[in-house]
């Protein structure tokens, strides 16, 4: 089975911009979850989807949302760039909905200058 | 305010020794917790875990010992292996209580020495 997809690897953007990760689960998986990593804060949890539905949501501002399509692929944006908003992003999907041995992505490295 | 904590951001240890990585936790409703290793530029891998109802876990070299009156967990890796140099990241969720997020520690950089 091929592992967890995610497009692009490295992105680098301004502040004010907006950025839009895709991933790809590994097939027959439904949830997909995204985290941030940063140095400070270690990996945090954005959100979940299953099913095309959001299901968490960590504790992160209103500039960043996800989606996931009929095919489970998801999408995160952030809108309106900070600095801060750089990090390693990542995404992992499960079988089912919950935290039960999920897979991991590579990550999205993101630098907003 | 962190609920899942690695206090050693580092350790180093020889070849063929065990690694004793330990992480400690705050929320009292975490009733899952689980061991990720990271390498540089790759995504978290899944080690092992552990469900509360369990003290102990087992698999090949790697062994997860959980003490919840202490809120205390740590991973054994014997023996150490040049290999085992990595990150490793505690995470625990709520999943009894339908939090199905993992909280994750800082993590701890793991060199194991030749």
């Amino acid at each position: 089975k091929a592992g967890v997809t995610q497009t692009p690897r490295y992105l680098i953007k301004t502040r004010g911009q907006q950025v839009t990760l895709s991933c790809s689960p590994i097939s027959g998986h439904r949830s997909v979850s995204w985290y941030q990593q940063t140095p400070g804060q270690g990996l945090q949890f954005l959100f979940e989807y299953f099913s095309e539905t959001q299901r968490n949501k960590g504790n992160f501002p209103g500039r960043f949302s996800g989606r996931q399509f009929s095919n489970s692929r998801s999408e995160m944006n952030v809108s309106t760039l900070e600095l801060g908003d750089s990090a390693l992003y990542l995404c992992a999907s499960s079988s089912r909905l919950g935290t039960d041995t999920q897979y991991f992505g590579p990550g999205t490295r993101l630098t907003v200058l | 305010d962190q609920q899942v904590k690695q206090n050693s951001p580092s350790l180093s240890v020889q070849e063929g020794r065990i690694s004793i990585l330990n992480c400690d936790y705050t929320n009292s409703m975490f009733d899952y917790f689980l061991w990720y290793k990271k390498y540089p530029a790759e995504g978290p891998t899944f080690l092992i875990s552990i469900s509360s109802i369990k003290d102990k876990n087992e698999d090949g070299r790697f062994t997860v010992f959980l003490n919840k009156s202490a809120k205390h967990l740590s991973l054994h890796i014997v023996p150490s292996q040049p290999g085992d140099s990595a990150v490793y990241f505690c995470a625990a969720d709520a999943s009894g209580a339908g939090s199905y997020q993992l909280t994750f520690g800082k993590g701890t950089k793991l060199s194991v020495i030749p």
